[in-house]
C-alpha cells in the first residue's frame, strides 16, 4: 500500500464547475499536511496547507479527517486556469522534516 | 532573489558515466532535499541536509552521493549512472516551515 494515495484521474471538468479531491495517508502519527499544485513539466508549488480545524483560501477549502486519515481539496468555480496536477503532500516523520507525496491528480478544466 | 536554481537543465549521459547535477538557493535555508520524479510515481526523497555539514538518506539513496559545504549549495552525484536513473530530479529547500520552494529541475536521461 502507498503510503498516501490519489486518484490520478483525470478530472474533466466544464468552467465553472464544482470539484473536490480525496487523498488518503498510512501513517496516523502524521503531523503535517498540504497539497501542492504542479503544471505541466514545471516544479511543484504550495498551493496550501491543510489544518485540523480545516481551512479556506479563495476558491480552494481543504479539510483533514484524521479518523479516517484522509485529505480533501475543494475547488469551486473552477477557471480554466486551475488546470494541473494537485499533489497531495504529508509529513510523517517529524524528525527528518521529510515529506511524502502522493502521484497526483490530474484536473483538466474545460471551456 | 533567485530562490532556487538547478543546473544543467537537461542532461543526457551514457551508462556508467557521471555527473553532478547543482542546486542553489539564496534564502538562507536550513533545509535542502533532492527528490526524483517518475511518472506515475509521485515525489521521492533521495537525499537530504538540515544544515551546511549535515546529511542524511532518504527513501531512494542507492547511487547517489551528496555533500553540504555551506548553506546556499546541496550538489547531487550520480557515481555511476543506469538508466534506472533516468528521471526528473526536483531540489527544495525550506526553513523552519514545512513549505518547500522547488528549483525548476534537470531532465536526466540515461542510456
Amino acid at each position: 500500500r502507498k503510503e498516501v494515495e490519489q486518484d490520478p484521474g483525470p478530472f474533466n471538468v466544464p468552467e465553472g464547475a464544482t470539484v473536490a479531491f480525496n487523498c488518503t495517508y498510512s501513517n496516523s502519527a502524521s503531523q503535517s499536511f498540504f497539497w501542492y499544485r504542479q503544471d505541466c513539466r514545471k516544479e511543484p508549488k504550495l498551493l496550501m496547507s491543510v489544518y485540523s480545524s480545516g481551512n479556506e483560501d479563495g476558491r480552494f477549502t481543504a479539510q483533514l479527517n484524521r479518523a479516517s486519515q484522509y485529505i480533501s481539496l475543494l475547488i469551486r468555480d473552477s477557471k480554466l486556469s486551475d488546470s494541473a496536477t494537485y499533489l497531495c503532500v504529508v509529513n510523517m516523520d517529524t524528525g527528518r522534516r521529510a515529506l511524502t507525496f502522493g502521484s497526483g491528480t490530474r484536473l483538466q478544466v474545460q471551456p | 532573489n533567485a530562490g532556487v536554481t538547478q543546473t544543467p537543465k537537461f542532461q543526457v549521459l551514457k551508462t556508467g558515466q557521471s555527473m553532478t547535477l547543482l542546486c542553489a538557493q539564496d534564502m538562507n535555508h536550513e533545509y535542502m532535499s533532492w527528490y526524483r520524479q517518475d511518472p506515475g510515481m509521485g515525489l521521492r526523497l533521495i537525499h537530504y541536509s538540515v544544515g551546511a555539514g549535515i546529511t542524511d538518506q532518504g527513501e531512494v539513496p542507492n547511487g547517489y552521493n551528496v555533500s553540504r559545504s555551506t548553506t546556499e549549495d546541496f550538489p547531487l552525484r550520480l557515481l555511476s549512472a543506469a538508466p534506472s536513473q533516468t528521471s526528473v530530479y526536483f531540489c527544495a529547500s525550506s526553513s523552519r516551515s514545512y513549505e518547500q520552494y522547488f528549483g525548476p529541475g534537470t531532465r536526466l536521461t540515461v542510456t
